[in-house]
């Protein structure tokens, strides 16, 4: 497709136990990014990769959360012993940019919002 | 950790009204970005603007970069329901990282 894609588009799990949330960025695409918007709250960055190199996790808020893009492309967020607070969308955003200091637009996916029980 | 500060939080305005939102920071930008986000789905990018004093227009919006680059505002005239949604200003500190502010949720009455 022309945008990015992510799935599930929901998700219900139960606390404990662990999930994995998935995006297809635009082909082509250097950058990935990771954000989990809470409700009401504007989204909030969790890690960037530069094609398969993680250069940033500084925002990944605990130890359970891990995410991976081993080919360049694909990304796979995984948060493990979840709980109610890890409740949010996460959204997916790539980017053309190869580097900091450039203006290109992140193109963001429309999320996977995950429920914690 | 830089705070970008939108306000108002919420608007409800009539279809045909003017309106301006804002956004503020202790800290400077090297850039800023508006979003626009629609419930279900991802912010789609309105504009960026770069030079502070910048205004840039969109059709029916104006956009407006502080010369300092730490504030921005965004003008609708003549709101029309398709302007509802929420409105997200991001800053960019010279790194690749976006911060984001809580967004001000518009909501346009026919």
């Amino acid at each position: 497709g022309a945008g990015v894609s992510q799935s599930p588009r929901y998700k219900v799990a139960k606390r404990g136990q662990d999930v994995a949330l998935r995006c297809d960025p635009i082909s082509g695409h250097v950058s990935l990014f990771w954000y989990q918007q809470a409700l009401g709250q504007g989204p909030e960055f969790l890690t960037y990769f530069q094609n398969e190199a993680q250069l940033d996790k500084s925002g990944l808020p605990s130890d359970r959360f891990f995410a991976e893009r081993p080919e360049g492309s694909v990304s796979t967020l995984k948060i493990q012993r979840t709980q109610q607070e890890d409740s949010a969308v996460y959204l997916c955003a790539s980017s053309l940019a190869s580097g900091p200091r450039t203006n290109q637009p992140q193109h963001f996916g429309d999320g996977t919002r995950l429920s914690i029980l | 950790t830089q705070l970008l500060e939108q306000s108002p939080q919420f608007l409800s305005i009539q279809e045909g009204e003017n309106l301006t939102v804002y956004c503020n920071s202790s800290s400077v930008f090297s850039s800023l970005q508006w979003y626009r986000q629609e419930p279900g789905e991802g912010p789609v990018l309105l504009v960026t603007v770069v030079t502070g004093g910048e205004v840039k227009k969109l059709k029916r919006l104006t956009f407006q970069f502080g010369d300092a680059r730490k504030d921005s505002s965004l003008h609708i005239t003549a709101a029309q329901p398709g302007d509802t949604g929420l409105y997200l200003c991001a800053g960019r500190t010279g790194s690749y990282q976006l911060t984001f502010g809580k967004g001000t949720k518009l909501s346009v009455i026919p």
